[in-house]
């Protein structure tokens, strides 16, 4: 079964730190790796996406990657409250199987 | 660009009645997933459609759910009987190649909020 593994949180960061959500995954021939958003209530909405092994920014966030390790991480500099939701690891496993399988997620509070 | 329609938004049934949901996609996107959210969860696959064949059902409850997508387009997702444990959140969402690459984005609908008493 092939698995991707998250913190629930809550992660509690104050307004204008970084915040850090982790994430690993169980198979090694993973090929692409995403982070969602969601909102209470709301559906995921992508963020960030990334498959090879380094770091890969966009405005505040950035995605970080080391497949030997099994391991991504995203990165939220400068965390505004609007920021406080669900965060949701998800990854392809290739293989022939083209749907992404999700973790738990993470909830972050960010606090004013 | 019209986003991924899903109805109703909200749903209560009694277990063991049925129910139905429906999804149109994105227009133009050859994929279509629905997946189950549990509270507390990530969306969970059940059914992923490329055009109008199935590309992956392995983890829909067959006795049970079952789904179509007859014309490549619109997608029905039917639970008959519902259980107490099928309370959760529908979510259908679609892709433009459903190759599962970074290029190849999947985007969620509202997503029907099921309820079985």
């Amino acid at each position: 079964q092939k698995e991707v593994e998250q913190n629930s949180g809550p992660l509690s960061v104050p307004e204008g730190a970084i915040a850090s959500l982790n994430c690993t995954y169980s198979d090694r021939v993973s090929q692409s790796f995403f982070w969602y958003r969601q909102y209470s209530g709301k559906s995921p909405e992508l963020i960030m996406s990334i498959y090879s092994n380094g770091d890969k920014e966009d405005g505040r966030f950035t995605a970080q990657l080391n497949k030997a390790s099994q391991y991504v991480s995203l990165l939220i500099r400068d965390s505004q409250p609007s920021d406080s939701a669900t965060y949701l690891c998800a990854v392809n496993f290739g293989t022939g199987r083209r749907a992404l399988t999700f973790g738990s997620g993470t909830r972050l509070q960010v606090q004013p | 660009e019209a986003g991924v329609a899903q109805s109703p938004r909200y749903k209560i049934i009694e277990k063991r009645q049925s129910v139905a949901f429906w999804c149109n996609p994105i227009s133009g996107h050859a994929t279509l997933y629905w997946y189950q959210q549990i509270l507390g969860q990530g969306p969970k696959l059940l059914i992923q459609f490329q055009n109008n064949g199935v590309v992956d059902d392995s983890q829909l409850p067959k006795d049970r759910f079952s789904a179509e997508r007859l014309k490549g387009v619109d997608s029905t997702l039917k639970i008959q009987p519902a259980k107490l444990e099928d309370s959760a959140v529908y979510l259908c969402a679609s892709s433009y190649a459903g190759t599962g690459g970074i290029r190849d984005t999947q985007y969620f609908g509202p997503g029907t909020r099921l309820t079985v008493l």
